[in-house]
C-alpha cells in the first residue's frame, strides 16, 4: 500500500512551459484534492475532485487544470507556467470526509 | 482575506513542558477544525480535531480547545518531546465545503533538550 504518490519530486520549469504533476492513490478514495504551500500563506486548495469525472474550483485554480478519468490518478495541469506558480504543491485523498485526508510527499515547483 | 489564522511563527519549548499552539478564524460557518503537522520534505499528516459542537478533543499527548465565542482554537501537547519538533498547520472546513480545508498560515515548533 503506497499511499499517495507524487511526481516528480522537483522539477525546474521555463516561464511559458507547460508540465502535468503527477498524483495517484492507491486506497480506493473518492476524494482527491491539490494544494499548494507558499511561504507565510499556509496551504491552498486549487482543484477538488469528489469521484471520477467530478472535479470542481478550490480556493486559487487560475492556471491550473485537471481532470479525474480514474478514482486512482488525479493530474495537475500547468498549461503556461507563470513565476508566480513557483510553490510547493501537495495532492491530498480521503476515503469520505475532509479530515481523513492523507497528503502525499509534494512536488517542488521552480519556474524562471 | 486570510479565514484562519496562526500569528505565532514560530514557538521553541523545552523537551518535557506544555506547547501551546493557537489558531484564530474569522469565518462563523466552519464547523469543523483540525491540526495537521507537517516534517520537513514530507507532506502534513493529520494530527487531531474538533467539531464545533464540542469544546476539548483528547488524544494521549495531544488536546484541542475550541472556544467558538472567541472564535479561538489551541493545541496542547505535553509533555513535549523533541520528535514534536514541526511545522504545525491549522485548517478548518464548513458545511457547505466539506472537501475544503482552509488552512492557517503555520507555527514552526521546536523543542529544545
Amino acid at each position: 500500500n503506497a499511499g499517495v504518490t507524487q511526481t516528480p519530486k522537483f522539477q525546474v520549469l521555463k516561464t511559458g512551459q507547460s508540465m502535468t504533476l503527477q498524483c495517484a492513490q492507491d486506497m480506493n478514495h473518492e476524494y482527491m484534492s491539490w494544494y499548494r504551500q507558499d511561504p507565510g500563506m499556509g496551504l491552498r486548495l486549487i482543484h477538488y475532485s469528489v469521484g471520477a469525472g467530478i472535479t470542481d474550483q478550490g480556493e486559487v485554480p487560475n492556471g491550473y487544470n485537471v481532470s479525474r478519468s480514474t478514482t486512482e490518478d488525479f493530474p495537475l495541469r500547468l498549461l503556461s507556467a507563470a513565476p508566480s506558480q513557483t510553490s510547493v504543491y501537495f495532492c491530498a485523498s480521503s476515503y469520505d470526509h475532509v479530515e481523513t485526508q492523507y497528503f502525499g510527499p509534494g512536488t517542488r515547483l521552480l519556474v524562471l | 482575506d486570510q479565514q484562519v489564522k496562526q500569528n505565532s511563527p514560530s514557538l521553541s519549548v523545552q523537551e518535557g513542558r506544555i506547547s501551546i499552539l493557537n489558531c484564530d478564524y474569522t469565518n462563523s460557518m466552519f464547523d469543523y477544525f483540525l491540526w495537521y503537522k507537517k516534517y520537513p520534505a514530507e507532506g502534513p499528516t493529520f494530527l487531531i480535531s474538533i467539531s464545533s459542537i464540542k469544546d476539548k478533543n483528547e488524544d494521549g499527548r495531544f488536546t484541542v480547545f475550541l472556544n467558538k465565542s472567541a472564535k479561538h482554537l489551541s493545541l496542547h501537547i505535553v509533555p513535549s518531546q523533541p520528535g514534536d519538533s514541526a511545522v504545525y498547520f491549522c485548517a478548518a472546513s464548513g458545511i457547505q465545503g466539506a472537501q475544503k480545508l482552509v488552512f492557517g498560515q503555520g507555527t514552526r515548533l521546536t523543542i529544545n533538550p
